[in-house]
């Protein structure tokens, strides 16, 4: 089974904390993925990355960067957290082309 | 940005009813579209991937069809559980790009 692990279920911050949010995958997938979840706007795309060092923005990238030093691991940093960044964050993975997505459990991140 | 919409937002039906949900993306550019079931305190799961014109398909209770030329798919449920009670989410990819980019999701919740 394809398994994507995020490193925290839930996190509380606060606001002007440096946040990483850690995603592993096993499945040698080329590309993964940042979401974020809210309300009524479904799962809007951070960032995401084709290969290892590469990484494309999404549609929200404000606030946010990213790190891929290895193929299995996808990283989200939060410089400096401020309470518009709570949210749920989902991390994916897929290989190369059209495959589907496997998901990761999320976190869950509250910003005081 | 890419506008990925799906209809009706929420969606509340009886136990045994059929229903259908919309799912409209941008028809040029046009590489893949995804369904995925995300069910509460899980993470999403696929559902469907479709990738040609016409594409049809099924898995038990549920099914898809896929109309590229003009840029939407839909989801059937036939006879809907109450264990169909879910968010159901469209995800389009374009032909140049590597992301996947969601709608906001149908909500389900069927009635015993």
């Amino acid at each position: 089974d394809v398994k994507v692990t995020q490193s925290s279920r839930y996190l509380v911050k606060r606001t002007g904390e440096k946040v990483f949010l850690e995603c592993v995958q096993d499945m040698d997938h080329e590309n993964m993925f940042w979401y974020r979840q809210d309300p009524g706007l479904g799962l809007r795309l951070i960032y995401f990355s084709y290969d290892v060092k590469m990484k494309e923005k999404g549609d929200i990238p404000e606030g946010y960067s990213v790190s891929r030093e290895k193929k299995e691991r996808f990283s989200l940093i939060l410089e400096s957290a401020s309470t518009n960044q709570t949210s749920m964050y989902l991390c994916a993975s897929s290989f190369r082309g059209a495959g589907e997505l496997f998901f990761g459990e999320g976190s869950r991140l509250t910003v005081l | 940005i890419l506008n990925v919409e799906q209809s009706p937002q929420s969606l509340h039906v009886q136990e045994g009813d059929s229903t259908n949900f919309t799912c409209s993306f941008p028809s040029s550019n046009f590489y893949a579209l995804h369904w995925y079931r995300w069910e509460t305190a899980k993470s999403p799961e696929a559902l469907f991937v479709m990738t040609l014109n016409g594409d049809e398909k099924k898995k038990g209770r549920i099914s898809a069809t896929l109309n590229t030329k003009e840029g939407y798919s839909y989801l059937y449920i036939k006879g809907s559980q109450p264990e169909d009670s879910a968010t159901y989410l469209c995800a389009f990819m374009g032909y140049n790009n590597n992301d996947m980019r969601f709608g906001a999701g149908t909500r389900l919740t069927v009635k015993p």
